[in-house]
């Protein structure tokens, strides 16, 4: 089982509509990363989570740390959104990344 | 202030060949990280730099691939000989202070082909 899961592995939405993203995790963390991946480009830190929700212009992201679960929301999605979203958990350590294997978003106009 | 700079972006060569890649991080940042990411996977930790030590490079296929840090700020790795199964894209990160709550910065990646 890997450490850090995330589903679903492909999703393809029309402009407009509200979508989700979400990521398991069964190790324990300090801190949760919400990263972003354009097709040739690097990796852009959307959102780095401990606890609760964060939100930032048309992006939500949530953690429950019980649940050991996060959520990435898009609203009124774009087809500039289209991008490979990657949740990474930083270990209890402070030091290690892991990351999930990404989600690939194809938003259509 | 300037990113993570990372070259060459994109780097061509036969199996068996060598191939070096470049990384400056973040000016100030001690942590430098390098990943491997193959296609349609997310990123594999090859080696983590704490300024010009090495914290864990239990993932780096020693027999091929090499880092080193030696100023504590730049950072080459290095691949001899290249096999097929090495083309991939090479992230270069950099961490700001060791501590657990640390942001994550990337640079543009350098992708290896090996032919």
């Amino acid at each position: 089982k890997n450490e850090v899961e995330q589903s679903p592995q492909n999703l393809t939405a029309q402009e407009g509509e509200f979508i989700t993203i979400n990521c398991s995790y069964s190790v324990g963390i300090s801190a949760l990363h919400w990263l972003q991946q354009h097709p040739g480009g690097g990796i852009v830190s959307l959102f780095m989570l401990s606890s609760g929700k964060k939100k930032h212009g048309r992006l939500i992201a949530t953690i429950n740390i019980q649940e050991k679960h996060s959520s990435l929301h898009i609203t009124a999605s774009h087809p500039r959104d289209s991008a490979v979203y990657i949740c990474a958990v930083r270990d209890n350590y402070g030091q290690n990344f892991v990351f999930g294997p990404g989600t690939r978003l194809s938003v259509l106009p | 202030e300037a990113g993570v700079a990372q070259s060459p972006r994109y780097k061509i060569i036969e199996k068996r060949q060598s191939v070096a890649f470049w990384c400056n991080p973040i000016s100030g940042h001690a942590t430098l990280y390098w990943y491997q990411q193959i296609l349609g996977q997310g990123p594999k930790l090859l080696i983590q730099f704490q300024n010009n030590g090495v914290v864990d490079d239990s993932q780096l296929p020693k027999d091929r691939f090499s880092a080193e840090r030696l100023k504590g700020v730049d950072s080459t790795l290095k691949i001899q000989p290249a096999k097929l199964e090495d083309s991939a894209v090479y992230l270069c990160a950099s961490s700001p202070i060791r501590t657990n709550t640390g942001e994550l910065f990337f640079g543009e990646g350098s992708r290896l082909t090996v032919l």
